[in-house]
């Protein structure tokens, strides 16, 4: 079974609107840390945001935020005020107290962001 | 700060030729060390991962091997490369500890093509 699951191949955002990537999730481990990493065209993966999965509160930064739902073991993305930089590749990851160093990445989500 | 540094950025290859990938991190001391494998649109896959000089672990059974000779270097080998073994090729470097659960950073990869 996957372990994380991106299910959006691509996604299209007008520039300055608000745009939300899914991620799904499937772990029986109670400790485990989720991750959203962005990936332009130059190749390089840059860390966005992290949730703990005994954070009481959804992840910040910046413009970045997660929506995570423990319950529906589901932690989106949501990104405010697109802009023409956050075109790339998005992907979504966990790691599991019990996988050791073992960090299950999705299968990503492309993002065009229109002028 | 930290920097996490991978040459070279390209490399092509002939098929059965040898392979050095070489990865180094600057602004941190003891890192957990990783090497990833991308395939072209898809996400990545662990390969190797380091807690310490001369600990190597691997996660997929390969001609690949990895190597940690000091503690903020982690080489990527290969002694007869396979055209198989074409990808993206990103080191990645985190702290000790913090339950394992903490981030990772990349560096700008190598791409290698085999031919």
């Amino acid at each position: 079974a996957q372990k994380i699951t991106q299910t959006q191949p691509g996604m299209f955002v007008q520039e300055k609107e608000a745009v939300t990537l899914d991620c799904t999730y499937d772990t029986s481990d109670p400790s485990y840390g989720l991750f959203w990493y962005k990936q332009p065209s130059s190749g390089e993966m840059i860390f966005l945001i992290y949730q703990g999965s005994y954070d009481q509160q959804n992840a910040t930064e910046g413009r970045y935020s997660l929506n995570f739902q423990k319950a529906r073991k589901s932690a989106n993305l949501v990104i405010s005020a697109s802009q023409l930089g956050d075109s790339a590749m998005y992907f979504c990851a966990m790691r599991e107290r019990t996988g050791g160093f073992k960090t299950i990445f999705g299968a990503g989500t492309r993002l065009f962001v229109k002028a | 700060s930290q920097t996490i540094h991978q040459w070279p950025a390209t490399l092509v290859q002939p098929v059965g030729s040898p392979l050095s990938l070489e990865c180094t991190v600057e602004g941190t001391s003891n890192p957990n060390l990783y090497w990833y494998r991308q395939a072209a649109g898809r996400g990545l896959q662990l390969l190797f991962y380091s807690v310490g000089i001369g600990q190597i672990s691997s996660e997929v059974p390969q001609n690949l091997s990895a190597s940690r000779p000091q503690d903020r270097q982690f080489i990527l080998s290969s002694k007869k490369l396979l055209l198989s073994d074409s990808g993206f090729y990103l080191c990645a470097w985190s702290v000790q500890g913090l339950a394992g659960l903490n981030e990772q950073f990349f560096g700008p990869g190598t791409r290698l093509t085999v031919l």
